[in-house]
């Protein structure tokens, strides 16, 4: 069965703090994983979509990396206005292929 | 642009009463989806179209769920009878192309169902 889990699942950071946030996936042949994220009470956003291992992409102060188990959602110098719930969802070969499997999510609270 | 817009953005109903809840897809998006929100969580897939294709019902809980899109637009998500445990934030989301794979998703602002 896919599977998608998210480590941490809450990070607190100080503005100017880099961390990582990680997503761990089991899929039976991956078409694409996907980041998103989610501020309160709206719809997630979408952010990068990664296909094979070793693949990179970046924007502002994120950059997303792959490997065959697991992504990494770097965050360099984060700004307050960067807190919001990350979500991470894969699409594997077999069984649905039509739909998202998403992790929970990790919450991160940056402090000015 | 506009995005995916969903309405109503928040439903309160009593249990046991039927509701319709609608999604408008980005233009030219030929493929929608269906998610639900539970608190504490992940999304959870409900239903996929795609252009005139028999839809992907599978990941409806049960046979009080159903969804139909018309005109290859517009799609309506209907819960008959609701439970309590069908309170969830119902989130729509469109691409282009088929499949989920490869196009990414965008998504609406949802609706926030509280069943009473």
């Amino acid at each position: 069965e896919d599977q998608v889990t998210q480590s941490p699942e809450a990070l607190r950071l100080q503005e100017g703090e880099s961390s990582s946030l990680n997503c761990s996936y089991t899929v039976s042949g991956l078409r694409g994983l996907f980041w998103y994220r989610q501020d309160p009470g709206k719809g997630p956003e979408f952010l990068f979509t990664l296909y094979s291992a070793g693949e990179e992409k970046e924007k502002e102060r994120l950059k997303a990396t792959l490997t065959k188990k697991e992504s990494f959602l770097h965050i360099t110098a984060p700004k307050p206005e960067d807190s919001a719930t990350y979500l991470c969802a894969v699409v594997g070969r077999g069984g649905a292929t039509n739909k998202l499997i998403f992790g929970t999510g990790t919450l991160l609270a940056v402090q000015p | 642009g506009a995005g995916v817009s969903q309405s109503p953005s928040n439903k309160v109903t009593e249990k046991g009463k039927d509701v319709e809840l609608r999604c408008d897809p980005i233009s030219g998006h030929t493929a929608l989806y269906w998610y639900r929100q539970s608190l504490g969580q992940g999304l959870e897939f409900l239903i996929y179209f795609q252009g005139n294709s028999a839809p992907d019902k599978s990941g409806l809980p049960s046979d009080r769920f159903s969804a139909e899109r018309t005109g290859g637009s517009v799609s309506t998500l209907t819960i008959q009878r609701t439970q309590q445990e069908d309170s969830a934030v119902y989130l729509c989301a469109s691409s282009t192309g088929q499949g989920a794979n490869n196009q990414p998703q965008h998504f609406g602002d949802g609706t926030r169902l509280s069943i009473l």
